[in-house]
């Protein structure tokens, strides 16, 4: 299948700063990917939808200036999280999707453990 | 977006025996997935079944889609110790956003 890469897999930063996670289809491209946020137990919860060449999606409740996402090429997603706090604390994942003999699946990254101190 | 509802929350089992996850949904749907979650990990797909599919195998894999009861269900058959994981259901929504269910942690002791 399809390889998403997620980099970093784990990143601890000080409150304040700003942390850039990748999200790299590695045999394909992907004009659109997606970015999720889970918390412990707890399911997926779609945060924006990153297209190539054009401004994010967010989903309700999601705050794109602290969220910024940038989808320059067909293989790279990034999202940085600004002025991180402590309730950014989380594990982000991102996907793309493939589309094969009619059916569309998702490919998702490795995910990124971010712990904001 | 709103999320589907899955059952049971957490599911304890010895090896060998079946495991079966059910999943509720909301709106219609044009496919229905299956994914499955390691600890602190990313997700890897399973399986999809189609809108107008009943049952569908992969392996010791089984899922059910029952649309009129807009529900679907999961049977690992004799399982490991290696399926012990969180299983999701995910239903494809308005630009193929997909939708996840709350998902089920499996346990399967040995």
């Amino acid at each position: 299948g399809a390889v998403v890469s997620q980099h970093p897999s784990r990143v601890i930063c000080k409150s304040g700063t700003s942390v850039k996670i990748e999200c790299r289809s590695l045999d394909f491209q992907a004009t659109t990917m997606f970015w999720y946020r889970q918390f412990p137990k707890q399911s997926l919860m779609l945060m924006a939808t990153s297209n190539e060449g054009s401004k994010a999606t967010y989903e309700q409740g999601v705050e794109k200036d602290k969220f910024l996402i940038n989808h320059a090429s067909l293989t790279l997603s990034t999202l940085t999280v600004t002025s991180a706090h402590p309730e950014d604390s989380s594990f982000y994942i991102c996907s793309a999707l493939v589309q094969s003999w009619g059916d569309t699946e998702a490919f998702f990254g490795q995910g990124t453990r971010l712990t904001v101190v | 977006s709103q999320q589907g509802e899955e059952d049971p929350q957490a599911l304890s089992i010895q090896e060998g025996e079946n495991a079966t996850m059910n999943c509720s949904y909301k709106t219609s749907i044009n496919n229905l997935q299956w994914y499955r979650q390691n600890s602190g990990r990313g997700l890897v797909h399973l399986i999809l079944i189609r809108s107008n599919e009943r049952e569908k195998h992969s392996g010791r894999l089984r899922v059910t889609l029952d649309t009129s009861k807009k529900s679907s269900s999961l049977l690992i058959t004799a399982s490991r110790a290696a399926d012990t994981a969180s299983y999701f259901c995910a239903t494809d929504g308005t630009a193929s956003k997909l939708t996840f269910g709350t998902g089920t942690r499996l346990q399967v002791t040995l």
